[in-house]
């Protein structure tokens, strides 16, 4: 399996920051195939971007992904009191199976 | 607007058969171009993909499952109740976890989610 490798496991910010994190994958992820997601507590997980960098229905412009290859970034320029949550990248190349990576906490500072 | 529900047992002996049913309203799968993703994530811990079934039109579906679990798990439709399937064989403790099902347009990537359904395997 692609293992994918969130960073840092923690990020403390205060709304108004730049959120950035980073996902690195074990193995080139052909077709830019990965996905950002955000967790709150007790609630499924929303998918936020697709492909890299396509954002998905109703998500605001301050998210935006960006990478290629194995080295991928989710950015969020200004940080909402309802953006602190857990994020999760996933992956998918065509003839192995899905993972997602371990997450990233946004939390309040 | 699509929505989706899981439902099914709370609680599994182990050995026994997990099975779940995504309810889906909102919309119909016969017909849908779309990949329905099963997913779970374990008490406190992260996202697993568990497999997906691919619709095509009224007749083509195809199946994808994690290697890991393919001997033991099963993704079926029925279009006339308008639910997706999952069936879990031989459960075991590691297999106790928040299910998911979710739509989306590729393998594990789902834009609409279920609200989730707690499966405890334990005796």
């Amino acid at each position: 399996d692609i293992v994918l490798t969130q960073s840092p496991g923690t990020l403390s910010l205060s709304p108004g920051e730049r959120a950035t994190l980073s996902c690195r994958a074990s193995q080139y992820i052909s077709n830019n195939f990965l996905s950002w997601y955000l967790q709150r507590p007790g609630q499924p997980p929303r998918l936020l971007i697709y492909t890299t960098s396509y954002r998905a229905s109703g998500i605001p412009d301050r998210f935006s992904g960006s990478g290629s290859g194995t080295d991928f970034t989710l950015t969020i320029s200004r940080l909402e009191p309802e953006d602190f949550a857990v994020y999760y990248c996933q992956q998918y190349v065509d003839g192995t199976s899905p993972t997602f990576g371990q997450g990233t906490k946004v939390e309040i500072k | 607007q699509l929505q989706l529900q899981e439902s099914g047992p709370g609680l599994v002996k182990p050995s026994e058969t997990l099975s779940l049913t995504c309810i889906v309203s909102g919309g119909s799968i016969s017909g849908s171009n779309a990949y329905w993703n099963w997913i779970r994530q374990s008490p406190g811990k992260g996202l697993e993909w568990v497999g997906t079934i691919r619709t095509s039109g009224n007749t083509y579906y195809s199946t994808y499952y994690k290697p890991s679990l393919q001997s033991r798990v099963t993704i079926s439709i029925d279009t006339s109740k308008n639910e997706i399937s999952l069936e879990l064989t031989s459960g075991t403790a590691a297999d106790t976890a928040v299910y998911y099902c979710g739509r989306g347009g590729g393998i594990a990537v789902s834009d609409t989610w279920g609200q989730g359904i707690l499966v405890t395997v334990s005796s």
